[in-house]
Parts: structure tokens; sequence; C-alpha cells
């Protein structure tokens, strides 16, 4: 059945990487998404990677895409306050491509 | 362009009571979605409109959740008597339908509603 998973919770020391998990069960999603969400506030789409791509770069976030183990990461490089949220992972499902997300990793950045 | 619109933003009721939730999604976009999100949990998807149609409300529980989407613009979530275990933050998305897509959905504020 279909399935994300992510660990819960990840702190980090502000200005070193962040790295967040996730594992997904549809091996037919087209694509995978990271949302974020902050307190009080919708999901942001933060970034996306398309199935037949291993990673994609964009500014301070680097996606990995493992489809053999089907396997996501999302890398905060230089992690500010800022980035302190909760992150989601999602996958494509079904002929409407709904959305399966994750329980969300809460990222918490320390001085 | 403006985002997704919804409200109210936070609402209290008793249960058995009835309620209903408002949202105008981003100009120009064809599906809708509504999805219930309870504390510490992502988001699950409740139901799917393609423009006034319905495409997937197989989490619906539709003994008591309704939604309609009338001329293909605004929807509204209604839930009818509500359960304690209806306590949640019902967001609403939207996105384009085009040939090109990446399916990315664009996500209101939510409305956090509370049954006690």
């Amino acid at each position: 059945g279909e399935d994300v998973e992510q660990s819960l919770f990840l702190s980090v020391r502000e200005g070193d990487s962040s790295v967040i998990n996730c594992t997904y069960t549809d091996s037919s999603s087209t694509y995978l998404y990271w949302y974020k969400q902050e307190p009080g506030a919708g999901l942001q789409l933060l970034t996306y990677i398309f199935s037949n791509m291993d990673m994609k770069q964009d500014q301070r976030l680097t996606v990995l895409l493992n489809k053999k183990d089907k396997h996501l990461s999302l890398r905060i490089a230089d992690t500010q306050t800022g980035d302190s949220a909760i992150y989601f992972c999602a996958e494509t499902s079904g002929g409407y491509n709904k959305l399966i997300f994750g329980a969300g990793t809460r990222l918490a950045v320390h001085p | 362009e403006a985002g997704v619109a919804q409200s109210p933003r936070y609402k209290i009721i008793e249960k058995r009571q009835s309620v209903a939730f408002w949202c105008n999604p981003i100009s120009g976009h064809a599906t809708l979605y509504w999805y219930q999100q309870i504390l510490g949990q992502g988001p699950k998807l409740l139901i799917q409109f393609q423009n006034n149609g319905v495409v997937d409300d197989s989490q619906l529980p539709k003994d008591r959740f309704s939604a309609e989407r009338l001329k293909g613009v605004d929807s509204t979530l209604k839930i009818q008597p509500a359960k304690l275990e209806d306590s949640a933050v019902y967001l609403c998305a939207s996105s384009p339908l085009r040939r090109q897509t990446t399916y990315e959905q664009y996500f209101g504020p939510g409305t956090r509603l509370t049954v006690t």
C-alpha cells in the first residue's frame, strides 16, 4: 500500500548541514516533493524531483533520490534558525496524482 | 498572484454540531483538494475535485463529511455531525491542470477545528 516514512525529529547547530530522510513505497510515483510547514501556516512547496533523476540542487537545497531503495533525502546547507519548521516528504500516487505525505520531520536549529 | 484563501481560520464547536469551511483556490487552477491534518501527522487527502467533478473521495467519511465545488471555483467542506476525532487542521490546496505539469499543489493557511 501507500506509505511514506520519515524520522520525527532532527536537531542541528546553526551553520551546519541538515539531512532529512524519507522512504516511500509507490514505485510508480512520478514526482517526489518536499514541503515545509511553519507554525500556524499551511504547507509551502520547497522543491521536487522527477522520478528519473538522481539529484537536484536548488540554492541551499539538495535532493537525492535512490529509486532502487525508494529513499529520498533533503540536504539543507548552512542551516539557519529560519529553517526551523516541519518538513514533509510526499509521493504522487494513482491516476490523479494525489499526494501521500509522511508524518513530517521537525527540524530544530540551535545556536 | 493571490494564494489559496480559506475561512474561517479557527473554529470551536461542540460534538454533534455542524460546521462548514470555505476555500477559494488560485485563479485558474482546475484541481482543488481538501486535506485533514491531525496533530502530529501529515496531511491526509479527503477529496479531490477536477473542475467541479469529484475524482477521488475514497478517504472521505461520507456519513458525516460532504464537499462541493460549484462552478469549478470555490469549494465548501461540511461536517455534520462533528465528532471529537474530527479535531484537526483542514487544508485546502489547488493545482493547475496543464499538459506539462509537475503536479505541485499550493496550500492555503488552513482552518483549525476544535471539537469539544
